[in-house]
């Protein structure tokens, strides 16, 4: 199947700082991209739909402000965490498809913000 | 609520028993899908019915819809250790949205 790479794969920050997740796809044109949360032991929330050259669509409840999402080009979205504390700490994996139906995830980002 | 809901929460069997796990939902879909997630990893898409399918076979899987109930079950036969996952439903409305997940748990 198609590949999506996810980067970084952990990452530890300070509280109060900002942390940028990048997905990308490899192999294939991603019109759509997904940003989900999931935290332990949790299933995956949706967080927003993003088209590429278009602005995302934020789920109720998700902060637009706090939760940046770029994308920019056809094969990479990024989601950047603003202004991070403790609470934001969760795994965030993004998806990608192009006109099929089947959607490719990246492996996740585990981040802890300390 | 986004999420649809699967049964059970949770679900241990030995080693060749066969292992179903269900997943209902509530709006009109254009497919639904199965995933699996090993522990603090990304998923793994199993496989993929449309909504003008009743049943679809991969291997030892088997998946059956059944748009008028809304629901979904997802069978493992011969289930092996290997199985020990989460399995997740997800429903394409345009968007993906995922059930609330059943924890298996094969034991050798």
């Amino acid at each position: 199947g198609a590949v999506v790479s996810q980067h970084p794969s952990w990452v530890i920050c300070k509280s109060g700082t900002s942390v940028k997740i990048e997905c990308r796809s490899l192999d294939f044109q991603a019109t759509t991209m997904f940003w989900y949360r999931q935290f332990p032991k949790q299933s995956l929330m949706l967080m927003a739909t993003s088209n590429e050259g278009s602005k995302a669509t934020y789920e109720q409840g998700v902060e637009k402000d706090k939760f940046l999402i770029n994308h920019a080009s056809l094969t990479l979205s990024t989601l950047t965490v603003t202004s991070a504390h403790p609470e934001d700490s969760s795994f965030y994996i993004c998806s990608a498809r192009d006109q099929g139906a089947e959607a490719f995830f990246g492996q996740g980002t585990r981040l802890t913000v300390v | 609520s986004q999420q649809g809901e699967e049964d059970p929460q949770a679900l241990s069997i030995q080693e060749g028993e066969n292992a179903t796990m269900n997943c209902s939902y509530k709006t009109s879909i254009n497919n639904l899908q199965w995933y699996r997630q090993n522990s603090g990893r990304g998923l793994v898409h199993l496989i993929l019915i449309r909504s003008n399918e009743r049943e679809k076979h991969s291997g030892r899987l088997r998946v059956t819809l059944d748009t008028s109930k809304k629901s979904s079950s997802l069978l493992i036969t011969a289930s092996r250790a290997a199985d020990t996952a989460s399995y997740f439903c997800a429903t394409d409305e345009g968007k993906f949205y995922f059930g609330s997940g059943t924890k298996l748990n094969v034991k050798p």
